[in-house]
């Protein structure tokens, strides 16, 4: 079955404790992207990679990274994860450009106490 | 870079009634706009697209318009079920900037 597959759906941690989001797609995808969901803020991109060992800022980079070692994997790493950064967490990737449908993983739902 | 703005925030309407969801973006060179639907608790999804050589898409029930020079496209969603209540979000793809913007969103509710 073709899916994006994020890990873990849901995580609670402290302030400072390094963490990472891991994200699968099974299509052989070039495009991926990280984004956060907030109330009323909608949906904000954080890192995009167009293919292996390419990635790029998005509106709100701050506080994470990313990377692409292989093409089905696009992990996001938190640091040091601070309050401001919980939130709902949404892998997508799409076979070419962003301008092709972004399929979605389930989400990972992240509390930084 | 690009700025999508989307109206209204909530919409409540009635089954069968047309609902009308509209975003503006401001870069001239945003040549793509998804709209998604996001269901509570789920992921979202695609629902209709259209790029900007195109006017009008339609799909059944849900159509989207596009105004170039207004810089401005919407979606419409006609004979309503409950089963539209959900989220839907706007984007824009523009080449200059490379980035897919999303609107904040719209929440919709069909009331039986």
């Amino acid at each position: 079955e073709a899916q994006v597959t994020q890990n873990p759906r849901y995580l609670i941690t402290v302030t400072g404790k390094k963490l990472t989001v891991t994200c699968s797609q099974n299509m052989n995808h070039e495009y991926m992207s990280w984004y956060r969901q907030d109330p009323g803020l909608g949906l904000r991109q954080i890192y995009y990679s167009m293919n292996v060992e390419v990635t790029d800022k998005g509106d709100v980079p701050e506080g994470y990274k990313v990377s692409r070692k292989e093409k089905r994997n696009f992990p996001l790493i938190l640091e040091s994860p601070s309050p401001n950064q919980t939130s709902l967490y949404f892998c997508a990737s799409s076979p070419g450009l962003m301008s092709d449908e972004q399929f979605f993983g389930p989400g990972t739902r992240l509390t930084v106490l | 870079g690009e700025n999508v703005e989307q109206h209204p925030s909530t919409l409540s309407v009635q089954e069968g009634d047309s609902a009308v969801i509209k975003c503006t973006y401001s870069d001239s060179a945003s040549n793509y706009f998804p709209w998604y639907k996001q269901e509570l608790g789920k992921r979202p999804q695609l629902i209709i697209d259209i790029r900007s050589n195109v006017g009008e898409k339609k799909d059944q029930r849900i159509a989207v318009t596009l105004n170039k020079t207004a810089k401005h496209f919407s979606l419409h969603i006609t004979e309503t079920q409950p089963e539209d209540s959900a989220v839907y979000f706007c984007a824009a793809f523009s080449n200059s900037g490379y980035a897919l913007n999303f609107g904040k969103g719209t929440s919709l509710l069909v009331t039986p």
